[in-house]
C-alpha cells in the first residue's frame, strides 16, 4: 500500500469516450500531481495542485481536464483522446518540501 | 530540450556485480538530485536522494556520487541481486522540496541470478 491509492488500474477507451480517472492520498499532503509515463521517455509533469489551487499546467491539451476537489482527491477527466495518448498515467502527492509519493498508476489504452 | 540525461538505457549484470547508473543535468540551480526505483505494475518510489553540498552518499548497498563540477551524478549498487530488476530514474530540482522533479528518461537493470 503506497498511500496514493489510483483507480481504475486499466482503463480502454475509444477515441470518442469520456472518462474519468481517480486519485485518493491518505498521507495528509497538501499536493497532488498528475505525471504521464511513456515508454523510454522520461515522466512528464502535467498538473500541480497545491491546496486544491491548481499551480502548474504544462501546456497539457484541452481533452485532458483535471479536477482536484479537496486536498486528498484528484481526478483527471479524458475526453476525445488520441491513440498517442496511451500511457501510463500517475499520482503523486507531497506535503510542502516532502519527496513525491507515487500511486501505482492507470494503465489508459486509447483505440 | 531535455534537462537529465540518463544513461545506460538498458543494464544487465550477474548477482554479486556493481550496477551503475549515469546522469548529467545541464540546470545548474538544480538542487536535489534523488533516484527513483520502479518494479513493473508499481509506481516510482524515492530509493535515495543526494543534495550538491556533499559528494557522496550511501545507504545500505545503494550509493549515489555526486560531481558538481561536471554536473554528472550515479547511483552504484553493489552486490547487485535479482531482487533489485527495476527500472530505475534520476530525477532532479531547483526546490528544496524535491517535488518540482525533471526526470531523466529511465534505465531498466535486469541483474540475473
Amino acid at each position: 500500500e503506497t498511500g496514493v491509492t489510483q483507480t481504475p488500474r486499466h482503463l480502454v477507451m475509444g477515441m470518442t469516450n469520456k472518462k474519468s480517472l481517480k486519485c485518493e492520498q491518505h498521507l495528509g499532503h497538501n499536493a497532488m500531481y498528475w505525471y504521464k509515463q511513456s515508454a523510454k521517455k522520461p515522466l512528464e509533469l502535467m498538473f500541480v495542485y497545491n491546496f486544491k489551487e491548481q499551480t502548474e499546467n504544462n501546456s497539457v491539451p484541452s481533452r485532458f481536464s483535471p479536477e482536484c476537489p479537496n486536498s486528498s482527491h484528484l481526478f483527471l477527466h479524458l475526453h476525445t483522446l488520441q491513440p498517442e495518448d496511451s500511457a501510463l498515467y500517475l499520482c503523486a502527492s507531497s506535503l510542502d518540501y516532502s519527496p513525491l509519493h507515487f500511486g501505482n498508476g492507470t494503465r489508459l489504452t486509447v483505440t | 530540450q531535455q534537462q537529465v540525461k540518463q544513461s545506460p538505457q538498458s543494464l544487465i549484470v550477474q548477482k554479486g556485480g556493481i550496477s551503475i547508473i549515469n546522469c548529467a543535468y545541464e540546470n545548474t540551480a538544480f538542487d536535489y538530485f534523488p533516484w527513483y526505483q520502479q518494479f513493473p505494475g508499481k509506481g516510482p518510489a524515492l530509493l535515495i536522494a543526494i543534495r550538491p553540498d556533499v559528494s557522496e552518499k550511501k545507504e545500505g548497498r545503494f550509493t549515489i556520487s555526486f560531481n558538481k563540477s561536471a554536473k554528472q551524478f550515479s547511483l552504484h549498487i553493489m552486490d547487485s541481486q535479482p531482487g533489485d530488476s527495476a527500472t530505475y530514474f534520476c530525477a532532479a530540482s531547483r526546490e528544496t522540496s524535491g517535488s518540482r522533479l525533471t526526470f531523466g528518461e529511465g534505465t531498466q537493470l535486469t541483474v540475473n541470478p
